[in-house]
């Protein structure tokens, strides 16, 4: 099983639709989880950090299942500018203060 | 305020040949990492730095050197390059260990070793 497992999509969702995509780790000690934002060729931003209580920043939701050891993210009356890749991120093993570990990422295209 | 800044944008190398990317920010932060991005794939750590003079091995630090004499600066060595190092590679700081703050990525390198 991989240390972080997201769907690859594409996810293909018209525009002011609700999107909703999970990602699932191995490491039950994990402490801290992201989401990271990727446009096409450019680099990895952060999009929000992801709380035990769960967490709400405008139309993006994110929300942690320890028991199940999940992740997901929420988006809201999606719009064309939310098309990229999200990447789940999670703290790793061992010297955790500087291993993240990364999902490969899952494509969204909103269409219009 | 650049950020995090990588040099070059692209680059072509032969097999054997070497070469530095560079990396540097003007956030004063502490913490800077090498990551490589192979398609299809999650980001790898190659090396990281919590500060001027300490570098430590990540996940995947073979065929890599890195240094740190300044706080803004953290260039990664590809020494005899193989097309296994085929990639794109980011550069990113932290102003606290990654755990607990963002990553502040530079804008890559696109390397091809042919």
């Amino acid at each position: 099983r991989k240390e972080v497992e997201q769907d690859p999509g594409p996810f293909n969702v018209p525009e002011g639709a609700t999107v909703a995509f999970n990602c699932t780790y191995s490491n039950s000690a994990s402490q801290s989880f992201f989401w990271y934002r990727q446009d096409c060729r450019k680099e990895p931003k952060l999009l929000m950090s992801v709380y035990s209580s769960g967490n709400e920043d405008g139309r993006f939701t994110a929300q942690l299942n320890r028991a199940s050891q999940y992740i997901s993210l929420l988006i809201r009356d999606s719009k064309l500018s939310d098309s990229a890749t999200y990447l789940c991120v999670v703290n790793g093993l061992g010297d955790s203060n500087y291993q993240l570990i990364w999902g490969a990422g899952t494509k969204l295209i909103i269409k219009p | 305020n650049a950020g995090v800044t990588q040099t070059p944008k692209f680059r072509i190398l032969k097999i054997g040949q070497s070469m530095t990317l560079q990396c540097t920010q003007d956030m004063n932060h502490n913490y800077m990492y090498w990551y490589r991005q192979d398609p299809g794939m999650g980001l790898k750590l190659i090396y990281y730095s919590v500060g001027a003079g300490i570098t430590d091995k990540g996940e995947v630090p073979n065929g890599y050197n890195v240094s740190r004499s300044t706080t803004e600066d953290f260039p990664l060595r590809l020494e005899l390059a193989a097309p296994s190092q085929t990639s794109v590679y980011f550069c990113a700081s932290s102003p606290l260990p990654i755990r607990d703050s963002p990553l502040h990525f530079g804008n890559g390198t696109r390397l091809t070793v042919t």
